[in-house]
């Protein structure tokens, strides 16, 4: 049973569309995460949300929109897609917020933008 | 500007030897550490942690030496085991809630 589980893993489109990546946990965790890993392999962080609520914005461009339907699910709908989205997105959650608590990452959802 | 930083890409180890992985960090107000495991096609998963009180934690194989004045932390792996191979990520919390993470390093143990 997957603790952190993202649809969908793989996700190869075109230039300009707009595409939608789903997150979900069943830790019971209040707090949520979306991480970007580029081509240069590193992790950093998007957005986070707390029982539903915006924490952390972190300078992302306003084509990326997380939603957080309730505490156990936070999706990411990117609009008008550019190449230089082309990445890995993590999705993550934590029983509180870091540094009490370590995060708890899904599988990864792989983007690619031609 | 990269705060917390690995600088080896990858590292590769007999099988039985001592894997050794290095991280530097710029912020002095880090007070907590983690290392993360990631293996293909999954998410990172949590390895052992240390708090900047101390300046070493050991979990079975896996010790993290911490050296506050060198803003430098390790993880050392005794002995490695291929199943050990992975790429390794260190990271530091920040405020209001985000880690920083450095950009891994690959470490393959050969059989």
């Amino acid at each position: 049973d997957t603790a952190v589980s993202q649809t969908p893993k793989y996700l190869v489109t075109q230039m300009g569309n707009d595409k939608s990546i789903k997150c979900e946990q069943n830790l019971g965790h209040d707090t949520m995460y979306w991480y970007k890993q580029d081509s240069k392999k590193f992790l950093k962080i998007m957005f986070s949300y707390n029982n539903k609520e915006l924490i952390i914005n972190e300078t992302v461009p306003n084509r990326f929109s997380p939603k957080s339907p309730d505490k156990a699910h936070l999706n990411l709908h990117i609009n008008s897609l550019e190449l230089g989205d082309s990445a890995v997105y993590f999705c993550a959650s934590s029983q509180g917020t870091v540094p009490s608590g370590e995060l708890f990452f899904g599988e990864g959802s792989r983007l690619t933008v031609l | 500007d990269q705060q917390v930083k690995q600088n080896s890409p990858s590292l590769s180890v007999q099988e039985g030897r001592i894997s050794i992985l290095n991280c530097d960090y710029t912020n002095s107000m880090f007070d907590y550490f983690l290392w993360y495991k990631k293996y293909p096609a999954e998410g990172p998963t949590f390895l052992i942690s240390i708090s900047s009180i101390k300046d070493k934690n050991e979990d079975g194989r896996f010790t993290v030496f911490l050296n506050k004045s060198a803003k430098h932390l390790s993880l050392h792996i005794v002995p490695s085991q291929p199943g050990d191979s992975a790429v390794y990520f260190c990271a530091a919390p920040e405020p209001p809630g985000k880690l920083i993470f450095g950009q891994g390093t690959t470490l393959q143990v050969k059989p």
